[in-house]
């Protein structure tokens, strides 16, 4: 079955410092998605990316969806105490397919 | 605008005991609608599927089973829990051909 690497598993940074992390597949996606989880609740959603090469900001965030379709990536800029989470990316091949999901970025703040 | 929402929140239950979770989803017709479950720490396993009513689509074999007896209801069920059962339990929904799904907030359980 399809498979999504996330790097890195999980990331330890200073309060303003900017994070990086990635996820990459075997095969295709047609959406790339990318969640937060804070502890004891659901993912939410944070940005989602439905073509080739799309490059998408909310806030803070930006990410972009791979010319290859194989991949995707995720910054976050001048990070703060609230960034801190779960990061999952996750790649869709068509609506009535399931997502898969990566295995998550854990991401710690050192104010 | 859309909401989901699942309960209960948490729940511990005894080894050998019957579940039932139930996942509603408002302001949409026809969702696709999903159960994941994470063990601590961990990524997200889908369990089960479901493009309309009665359809259900299982991903992993295991003790669960999942019933979707309205449009906007899912229900994730056990006869008899296993330890191995516990987890943070997710129901999800998009749109019908949709290409982003939403969670729900999610239910504790730990089966001792």
């Amino acid at each position: 079955g399809q498979q999504l690497n996330q790097s890195p598993q999980s990331m330890f940074i200073q309060e303003g410092e900017d994070v990086s992390m990635n996820c990459t597949s075997s095969s295709i996606f047609n959406t790339w998605l990318w969640y937060k989880q804070d502890p004891g609740e659901g993912p939410v959603l944070l940005i989602a990316l439905y073509k080739a090469g799309e490059l998408t900001s909310n806030g803070r965030l930006t990410a972009q969806f791979g010319t290859t379709r194989k991949d995707s990536f995720l910054n976050i800029s001048a990070s703060i105490p609230s960034d801190v989470g779960i990061y999952f990316c996750a790649g869709l091949l068509s609506g009535n397919t399931p997502l898969v999901f990566g295995k998550g970025t854990r991401l710690s703040v050192i104010a | 605008s859309q909401t989901i929402h699942q309960w209960p929140a948490t729940l511990v239950q005894p080894v050998g005991s019957p579940l039932s979770l139930e996942c509603t989803v408002e302001g949409t017709s026809n969702p696709n609608l999903y159960w994941y479950r994470q063990a601590a720490g961990r990524g997200l396993q889908l369990l089960f599927y479901s493009v309309g009513i009665g359809q259900i689509s299982s991903e992993v074999p295991q003790n669960l089973s999942a019933s979707r007896p309205q449009d906007r209801q899912f229900i994730l069920s056990s006869k008899k829990l296993l330890l191995s059962d516990s987890g943070f339990y997710l129901c999800a929904w998009s749109n019908t051909g949709g290409n982003t799904i939403y969670f729900g907030e999610g239910s504790w359980l730990t089966v001792v």
